[in-house]
């Protein structure tokens, strides 16, 4: 019954590695969003997509890309991860693109890089 | 560009205390504003939001926030706090690409 979820719920890696997060919404959803969430708690926007455009927030480095293999789901995959991109990230969608849209959070990934 | 001030990071009540959370906003045109909580161990849930009409607008949980526009603020209120409202409570406004966030208030009430 999970409106958004992700997996996995921690991830602990080496510093250079590659890795993927998966996030998948069953609420019919249009527009998928990830953020991350630092240790201090800030959450900044990464990416906004649905099935026609992908907006990246331009302080996002390009080792993060989303792919999405249908509309349900929209996955980040970290290339040579750094020790910065340890942090929360959360997946959220909603129903259509647009600033009065209310977006559904999944339970985030907390990545850990050594 | 547009931000977010949150301008009480650490919050700390005693239960049945009145709570008021600052959050101002700048940005010219319309704006659609929300506040999300986050308790503990816990994804990110919608308490309220405003994007037209009345502007005091209440919430789940007892919750509600005014927008006022003359002071670019949209602060949450609740009367009576309780030891289960212990959580991170985020502001935000609304853009077509996501969302942008106040860096958090840490609210915590002690029994």
């Amino acid at each position: 019954d999970t409106a958004v979820s992700q997996t996995p719920k921690y991830l602990v890696t080496q510093m250079g590695n590659d890795k993927s997060i998966k996030c998948e919404q069953n609420l019919g959803h249009d527009t998928m969003y990830w953020y991350k969430q630092d240790s201090k708690k800030f959450l900044k926007i990464m990416f906004s997509y649905n099935n026609k455009e992908l907006i990246i927030n331009e302080t996002v480095p390009n080792r993060f890309s989303p792919k999405s293999p249908d509309k349900a789901h929209l996955n980040l995959h970290i290339n040579s991860l750094e020790l910065g991109d340890s942090a929360v990230y959360f997946c959220a969608s909603s129903h259509l693109t647009g600033s009065a849209e209310t977006q559904y959070f999944g339970p985030g990934t907390r990545l850990l890089v050594l | 560009a547009q931000s977010v001030s949150q301008h009480n990071h650490h919050v700390i009540l005693s239960e049945a205390a009145s709570l008021e959370l600052g959050c101002n906003y700048s940005y010219g045109g319309t704006v659609n504003l929300f506040w999300y909580v986050q308790y503990p161990g816990q994804h990110l849930q919608l308490l309220l939001k405003y994007f037209s009409g009345d502007p005091l607008v209440k919430g789940i949980k007892g919750f509600e926030a005014e927008f006022i526009k003359s002071k670019f603020s949209f602060n949450l209120r609740k009367p009576s706090v309780q030891w289960s409202d212990t959580a991170e409570y985020f502001c935000a406004v609304g853009k077509a690409d996501g969302l942008t966030f106040g860096k958090g208030t840490h609210l915590i009430i002690q029994p």
